[in-house]
């Protein structure tokens, strides 16, 4: 079955960064396109960050432009987010999801992990 | 950026009930929206692709219609566990975008 496992969440100051990692496993990781989406605490989902199935297209919230990079090595069957100048309003539950595949350009959302609590706090 | 707005914010129904929530987009997305399901400290699940498509294992209970800018999820036969927040989503254009969610509590 489809797992996603995410990793390298914690505490950090603010301006610090931050590596998260999304441990795939269950299917071809390299056929599916995937995702970042967060949750601030009490707050609903915000999408963050996409990448295509072979990580030559990646796509960004703009809170994330610039501060935040999504890429993938297929190989290791690994999603990351490297998050750099956080801030404070970063704290959230960070989920990875995988996009299912369909005959559209972009395709739903069908398979998510269980979330990484990234705190930015001094 | 495409807005989604949920209607109502919340809703309280009685086990048996149905209920309706709605979403509407700011612009045309044809088909392209889904539903998710999101209990306290749990992971969201996906429950309605492509507006009215069924993800596997997804109860019959859950229907999804709409098109364009509006749509809505109706969720028949309530049950105690399907108390929960239920969020639509956008994914017709980048960034994708999430309607502020609408609490369901079934009594």
């Amino acid at each position: 079955q489809v797992q996603l496992v995410e990793s390298g969440g914690g505490v950090v100051q603010p301006g610090g960064s931050l590596r998260l990692s999304c441990a795939a496993s269950g299917f071809i990781f390299g056929d599916f396109g995937m995702h970042w989406v967060r949750q601030a605490p009490g707050k609903g989902l915000e999408w963050v960050a996409g990448i295509w199935s072979g990580g030559t297209s990646k796509w960004y919230a703009d809170s994330a432009k610039g501060r935040f990079t999504i890429s993938r090595d297929n190989v290791k069957n690994t999603l990351y987010l490297q998050m750099n100048s956080l801030r404070a309003d970063d704290t959230a539950v960070y989920y990875c999801a995988r996009e299912d595949v369909c005959p559209t350009v972009t395709c739903p959302l069908d398979n998510w992990g269980q979330g990484a609590l990234v705190t930015v706090s001094s | 950026d495409i807005q989604m707005t949920q209607s109502p914010m919340s809703v309280s129904a009685s086990v048996g009930d149905s209920v309706t929530i709605t979403c509407r987009a700011s612009h045309d997305i044809g088909k392209s929206l889904a539903w998710f399901q999101q209990k306290p400290g749990k992971a969201p699940k996906s429950l309605i692709y492509a507006a009215s498509g069924l993800h596997s294992g997804v109860p019959w209970k859950f229907s999804g219609s709409g098109s364009g800018t509006e749509f809505t999820l109706t969720i028949k036969s309530l049950r105690p566990e399907d108390s929960a927040i239920y969020y639509c989503q956008q994914y017709d254009s980048y960034p994708w975008t999430f309607g502020q969610g609408t609490k369901v509590e079934v009594k």
